[in-house]
C-alpha cells in the first residue's frame, strides 16, 4: 500500500466551479502537507502548503488537513481553464535531532489528479 | 534570478549505456533531490544531498548514483540503462535550516525526458 493515496482522475469541470481534490495517507509522522501544481511538461510548482492541522487560504484556493483521518483536501473556488493542471499532494516530516532533517527534506508525493477546466 | 536547470532536456539512449543527466542550481542550497515521475506513481525519491559530499539513497535508488562535489551542482548517473528507467526525471533543491512550522519550499527544474531502447 502506498503511503499517499490520491485519485488520478482525470477530472473535469465547466467554468466557475468548485472543484475538490484529496489525498489520504498512513504515516502518522507527516507534519507538513503541501499542494503542488504541474503545467504540461514543466517541472511541478508549489501552490501552498499547511503545517499540522487547519485550513489555509489564498485567494481562489483553500487547504484543508485532518490529521485525525489522516486526510487532506484542496479547494478551488470559481475555477478558470488556466486552474488546467496536474494537482500532487506531497507530504513532509519534520524530525528534530536528526542533524540535517528538516522540513525541506524528502517528500512523499501523491500520485496526482489530472484536471481539465472547460471554458 | 536564482534557478534550477536540467540537461539535456531530452535524451534517446540505448540498453546498457551509461547516462549522466545533469543538475544546476544557483540558489546555493544545501538540499538536492532527484526524482522520477511516471505514469501510475507520480514523483518518486530517487536520490537525495543534504550537503557537498552527502548522498543518500531514496525510495527507487536501484540502478542509479549521484556525487555531489560541489554545492551547485547534482548529477544522476544511470549506470547502466535499462527500459524500466525510461522516464521523466525532475531535480528539486531547498534550503536546509531547521525551522519549525515553516515548509523550506522544494524548487523543481523543467525536467529531463528520458527515452531507453
Amino acid at each position: 500500500q502506498k503511503e499517499v493515496e490520491q485519485d488520478p482522475g482525470p477530472l473535469s469541470v465547466p467554468e466557475g466551479a468548485i472543484v475538490s481534490l484529496n489525498c489520504t495517507y498512513s504515516n502518522s509522522a507527516f507534519q507538513y502537507f503541501m499542494w503542488y501544481r504541474q503545467y504540461s511538461r514543466k517541472g511541478p510548482e508549489l501552490l501552498m502548503y499547511t503545517y499540522s492541522s487547519g485550513n489555509k487560504e489564498d485567494g481562489r484556493f483553500t487547504a484543508q488537513v485532518d490529521k485525525s483521518s489522516k486526510y487532506i483536501s484542496l479547494f478551488i473556488r470559481d475555477s478558470q481553464p488556466s486552474d488546467s493542471a496536474t494537482y500532487l499532494c506531497a507530504m513532509s516530516a519534520f524530525l528534530l535531532g536528526s542533524g540535517r532533517e528538516t522540513s525541506g527534506s524528502r517528500l512523499t508525493f501523491g500520485e496526482g489528479t489530472q484536471l481539465t477546466v472547460n471554458p | 534570478d536564482a534557478e534550477i536547470t536540467q540537461s539535456p532536456r531530452h535524451k534517446i539512449t540505448e540498453t546498457g549505456r551509461q547516462v549522466t543527466l545533469a543538475c544546476h542550481q544557483t540558489w546555493n542550497h544545501n538540499n538536492m533531490f532527484w526524482y522520477r515521475q511516471d505514469l501510475g506513481h507520480g514523483l518518486r525519491l530517487i536520490h537525495y544531498s543534504y550537503g557537498v559530499q552527502d548522498t543518500n539513497k531514496g525510495e527507487v535508488s536501484d540502478g542509479y548514483s549521484v556525487s555531489r562535489s560541489n554545492t551547485e551542482d547534482l548529477p544522476l548517473t544511470l549506470e547502466s540503462a535499462a527500459s524500466s528507467q525510461t522516464s521523466v526525471y525532475f531535480c528539486a533543491s531547498s534550503e536546509s535550516t531547521a525551522s519549525g512550522g515553516t515548509y523550506n519550499e522544494q524548487f523543481f527544474g523543467p525536467g529531463t525526458r528520458l527515452t531507453v531502447l
